[in-house]
Parts: structure tokens; sequence; C-alpha cells
């Protein structure tokens, strides 16, 4: 049974960091790209970045380049998101979802973790 | 960034009944190869997204067939036959054509 399980998550201070993981399990992880999709309260699907299967390729939306580092280490079956000089509007559940290889959507999803930033 | 706009954003349905949703692209989703990267996902209250439709009208793995989807390069439509009391939630499309990917606003489904 494929399984995200994402944690880190928490209040922080606006201009603080805090970095996400996503433990996988049921499936390789190494042959699957990963992603990051956010969603603020009582909003939609935002998202966020992807990363390619072996870490070398990653994208991310404008708003968090520069502040935000996806990456992965397949030998743990676990990613990451580095969330650096986090801002108010950062605000939501991080939820991580595996990039699909015959359907190309986001076929799985973790639970979510909550990220509040607030001082 | 390619805009996916949906509608309506609440539809109230019968038990039993049908509904369809729409979601139209700013941008031809149709790839160099050949696939239409327009994809349909459910969120139900308190829970995660969960993928419905891939590649514009294939079902994803457990989706019942009630729901089925069809369109063009930027018009697609999200149709819910026989509406039961586990379809409740939000429907968002979303692509995968390019960066960033991007979702619709979503559409939440109630029943009547």
């Amino acid at each position: 049974e494929v399984q995200l399980v994402e944690s880190g998550g928490g209040l922080v201070q606006p201009g603080r960091s805090l970095k996400l993981s996503c433990a996988a399990s049921g499936f390789t992880f190494s042959n699957y790209g990963m992603a990051w999709v956010c969603q603020a309260p009582t909003k939609g699907l935002e998202w966020v970045a992807s990363i390619s299967t072996g870490g070398g390729n990653t994208y991310y939306r404008d708003s968090v380049k520069g502040r935000f580092t996806i990456s992965r280490d397949n030998a743990k079956n676990t990613l990451y998101l580095q969330m650096d000089s986090l801002r108010s509007e950062d605000t939501a559940t991080y939820y991580c979802a595996r990039g699909g290889r015959g359907t190309g959507g986001h076929d799985y999803w973790g639970q979510g973790v909550m990220v509040t930033v607030s001082s | 960034d390619i805009v996916l706009t949906q509608a309506p954003l609440s539809v109230s349905v019968t038990p039993g009944e049908s509904a369809s949703i729409s979601c139209r692209s700013s941008k031809s989703l149709l790839s160099s190869k050949g696939i239409t990267s327009l994809y349909w996902y459910l969120q139900r209250p308190g829970k995660s997204p969960q993928l419905l439709i891939y590649q514009m009208s294939n079902l994803a793995s457990g989706v019942p067939d009630r729901f089925s989807s069809s369109g063009s390069e930027t018009d697609f439509t999200l149709k819910i036959s026989k509406v039961e009391t586990e379809d409740v939630g939000v429907y968002y499309c979303g692509h995968r054509l390019e960066y960033p990917n991007t979702f619709g606003a979503g559409t939440k489904l109630e029943l009547k």
C-alpha cells in the first residue's frame, strides 16, 4: 500500500525557517517524481514545487523561489521541503504528492501537515 | 502561467441525479506527445485530494465508472452520473503540461 506521511509542521514566526519531511513507503520511491502542494485555510490547491526522480531537476512557483528548497533522499525514501524566510502568506496545509508514471497526475497524496506563520 | 477556470463554483445535486463541472484552460493542454495534460481531483471534507481522472478522460484506479470526463484542448467537462453521498466534496481540475502546475479554484458539490 502506497503511503506518504508528512511531518515537521507547526507554528513559526515570520522570517524563520521550517523543514518538512515526507516519508514514503509501499512503492519504489526513486522511480517517481514528487511534489509539494499547499492549501491555505479555506482556499484551493496551489502547487509549490516538484523534483525529478534523482533530484537533479527541481521546479518552484515564483512566490517561493529563493526561499524554499525541495530535495529528496532516495536511500531514506524521504522527500523534504526546506522553508526559509517564511511569510504569513505561507500559512497552509502542505501535502506531498507522488507524480504518477503512467497517469502523469499526482496519484497519491499524504495526509498533509499544517504550517502556521505568525508572530 | 496557465489559468484554469472552473464553473460553477458550487453545485447542489439530488442523489441519483447527474452533475457536470466545467474547466476551461487559458492555453491548449495538448502536449507534444499527444497527451492532454488535464486531471480531475476530488477533495472530500477533511481529507486529502485524490486523483479521479488522468490525461483528460482516463479513470484513475479504484474510481467508479459513474465518473467520466471529456473535452478538447482547452475546454473540459467532468460528469458524475447517479450522484451518491460519497461524491460530496470539492472538485479541482489541474494540469501538468508545464511549470508551474496550476489548479482551478474548485467546485463544491453538495447534496440537496
